[in-house]
């Protein structure tokens, strides 16, 4: 159980254009779900934290404008990079936090996507 | 400023040896800390996780070590076999009524066990 999958695993686009990455929690249901970015061979930075029906709320330094979080359904949150840009090149990865009590509700990782951008 | 410090970055242990990774933490609002395997272009899969009202909890191979005072974590791995050869990173969050929120990140070690 507490299986998070995202899609797509590999992108490459051209700079200037968009991606959207999507994030699913496929055996359970996520009122929250988390962004994070990192950076090869670096930890994991939060960009954002999203709340089904609600807009997400930012980490300081993240454009929110640039990174479009959207949380339509207890089960998927989707990432927009807009406008990308070769330094937007990472790996994107999510993780969701199951909504029915457990012991500390813990947070489950997706397998993360890894955008490139030239 | 960086507010989980993680040590050590690189760590070589022997087949069977104990492996210790340590985490030092600033923000005293955190209240929920847990630990992180991570391979190679893989998503991090939780180990294990403790709040401060314990000192210590184990989980099989792994042990959490809490020091509240001292505001000091660590991660213990007994018996280390070449399959936990990974990346660990510690964390920490405050954990709010829903749950853990968004988890602030050590900056990882590189763990290698030597057959």
């Amino acid at each position: 159980g507490a299986v998070v999958s995202q899609h797509p695993s590999w992108v490459i686009c051209k700079s200037g254009t968009s991606v959207k990455i999507e994030c699913r929690s496929l055996d359970f249901q996520a009122t929250t779900m988390f962004w994070y970015r990192q950076f090869p061979k670096k930890s994991l930075m939060l960009m954002a934290t999203s709340n089904e029906g609600s807009k997400a709320t930012y980490e300081q330094g993240v454009e929110k404008d640039k990174f479009l979080i959207n949380h339509a359904s207890l089960t998927l949150s989707t990432l927009t990079v807009t406008s990308a840009h070769p330094e937007d090149s990472s790996f994107y990865i999510c993780s969701a936090r199951a909504r029915l009590a457990r012991s500390y509700n813990e947070q489950f990782f997706g397998p993360g996507t890894r955008l490139t951008v030239l | 400023q960086q507010q989980v410090k993680q040590s050590p970055q690189s760590l070589i242990v022997q087949k069977g040896g104990i492996s210790i990774i340590n985490c030092a933490y600033e923000n005293t609002a955190f209240d929920y800390f847990p630990w992180y395997q991570q391979f190679p272009g893989k998503g991090p899969a939780l180990l294990i996780a403790i709040r401060p009202d314990v000192s210590e909890k184990k989980e099989g191979r792994f042990t959490i070590s809490f020091n509240k005072s001292a505001k000091q974590f660590s991660l213990h791995i007994m018996d280390s076999q070449p399959g936990d050869s990974a990346t660990y990173f510690c964390a920490a969050s405050i954990f709010s009524g829903g749950g853990a929120d968004g988890l602030t990140f050590g900056k990882g070690t590189h763990l290698i066990i030597q057959p």
